[in-house]
């Protein structure tokens, strides 16, 4: 079945540490992007791709750093300059279309001990 | 003010009883989606609108582009709807902007 996987589900981190969240998707989708959320608050752009090697940073882009080498393929990098990271993280895709349907995937949720 | 409002942002109901759910937007967009989102966390596409409305199963999701306004209705709901309701519109190329969301519960 065609979807997206987020992984780890659950990571914690030392502070001072780096971490990659992984999301990979399988719809030939070429959109991808990375939405943060906190409690009582609705997601925000992290960053976005809208095709292989081309990626733009979006509203709270700081402290966070993506790839895009493959399509299948959105790895977000949590920096140690991120101030405030604990947070749940959500992948999504949308197709070639700006209307496209939104996947999700599951989530991570980062807690920085 | 946010772009995009939804309300309620809580709502408690019975068993059987319809809900309405209301997105309000004060900007330009090409399609409006109504998301769920589970306790878990994993959030699931119900309906992408342009226009009109949309019906799947036992909810309806009406846009009015005039009014920009969207409105997501559940018929007799059940507590498995309980879940937290987003509205998000794109906004141009790939932008996509959320509503907070609304919490839903049903009581048996």
């Amino acid at each position: 079945d065609g979807g997206i996987t987020q992984s780890p589900k659950y990571l914690f981190r030392k502070e001072g540490q780096n971490v990659t969240l992984s999301c990979e998707q399988n719809l030939n989708h070429d959109a991808m992007y990375w939405y943060r959320q906190d409690p009582g608050q609705g997601l925000r752009l992290i960053y976005y791709s809208q095709i292989v090697n081309d990626f733009q940073k979006g509203d709270i882009a700081e402290g966070y750093s993506v790839s895009r080498e493959k399509k299948e393929s959105f790895p977000l990098t949590v920096t140690s300059a991120q101030k405030n990271p604990t947070a749940f993280y959500l992948c999504a895709s949308t197709g070639t279309s700006s209307t496209g349907e939104l996947f999700f995937g599951e989530g991570s949720r980062l807690t920085v001990l | 003010k946010n772009e995009v409002e939804q309300s309620p942002q809580n709502l408690t109901a019975q068993e059987g009883e319809f809900i309405t759910i209301n997105c309000s937007y004060s900007v330009g967009i090409s399609a409006l989606h109504w998301l769920q989102q589970h306790p878990g966390g994993g959030i699931v596409s119900l309906f992408m609108l342009s226009s009109g409305k949309k019906k799947h199963g036992r909810l309806i999701a009406t846009i009015n582009i005039q009014e920009k306004h969207s409105s997501l209705h559940i018929t007799a709901s059940h507590p498995r709807d309980s879940a937290v309701y987003i509205c998000a519109v794109h906004q141009g190329a790939q932008k996509l902007v959320f509503g907070q969301g609304t919490r839903l519960t049903i009581n048996p």
